[in-house]
């Protein structure tokens, strides 16, 4: 069965440091998107993209963060200027089409900032 | 965003039936009901999803009420396996974004 894959599985990073955290969606799948979790809370909406554009962000998706797919099959979410908050779970995920498709998710990227 | 209560907590036998409520009182006409999972460690895991009609997979049954302000998730067999968090949420037809709550965690006895 496909599946989404993310990696790294676990990224350190130095405080102020830009990461990038890498995806490979579903291949036909046409929406992508990000989640976060925090150690111990719920999981939260990052970002929607579609057809080369993001279509939906959340407040936490400000100007520290942007999305790409830089190629047919990869989708990356880059953090500059990382701070301690930013330690969390990352998840990817995709979907076929919006609205009452499931979205399949990745198993994450653990991104620890010191 | 229409809000989903689910008990924060359940616990159940191996191989027993397993019923998690979800009430959505708030739900509006196009919101899709979904279920998903999350196995500690793992991203979440898709499980079913509805609009109006009961629905089955291999992995679970769905049964929404007629009035749709309530659903309940039914794992036919539990097993060690099944142990995770359960997330209801509603999603708007032409919206993408999930907004997870907190979820009900199902414990499994051996």
């Amino acid at each position: 069965e496909p599946e989404v894959t993310q990696t790294p599985s676990h990224q350190v990073t130095q405080m102020g440091q830009e990461v990038i955290l890498r995806c490979v969606p579903i291949s036909n799948h046409l929406y992508f998107y990000w989640y976060r979790q925090i150690l111990g809370q719920k999981v939260e909406f990052l970002v929607s993209f579609y057809n080369n554009e993001i279509s939906e962000k959340s407040e936490i998706f400000d100007d520290q963060f942007s999305v790409e797919r830089p190629d047919g099959s990869n989708f990356t979410l880059k953090i500059r200027s990382t701070k301690l908050e930013d330690s969390a779970m990352y998840f990817c995920a995709s979907s076929r089409a919006a609205g009452g498709q499931p979205q399949h998710f990745g198993d994450g990227t653990r991104l620890s900032i010191l | 965003d229409a809000k989903t209560t689910q008990p924060n907590s359940m616990e159940s036998n191996e191989e027993e039936p397993v019923h998690l409520p979800c009430n959505h009182s708030t739900i509006s006409g196009t919101d899709y009901i979904h279920w998903y999972r999350q196995l500690p460690s793992q991203g979440p895991e898709y499980v079913i999803h509805g609009l109006t009609s009961n629905v089955n997979n291999r992995m679970a049954s769905l049964a929404i009420a007629e009035d749709r302000k309530s659903s309940t998730l039914i794992l036919h067999r539990a097993t060690l396996r099944d142990a995770a968090v359960y997330y209801c949420i509603l999603r708007l037809a032409d919206f993408n974004k999930f907004y997870f709550g907190s979820g009900t965690k199902l414990n499994v006895k051996p």
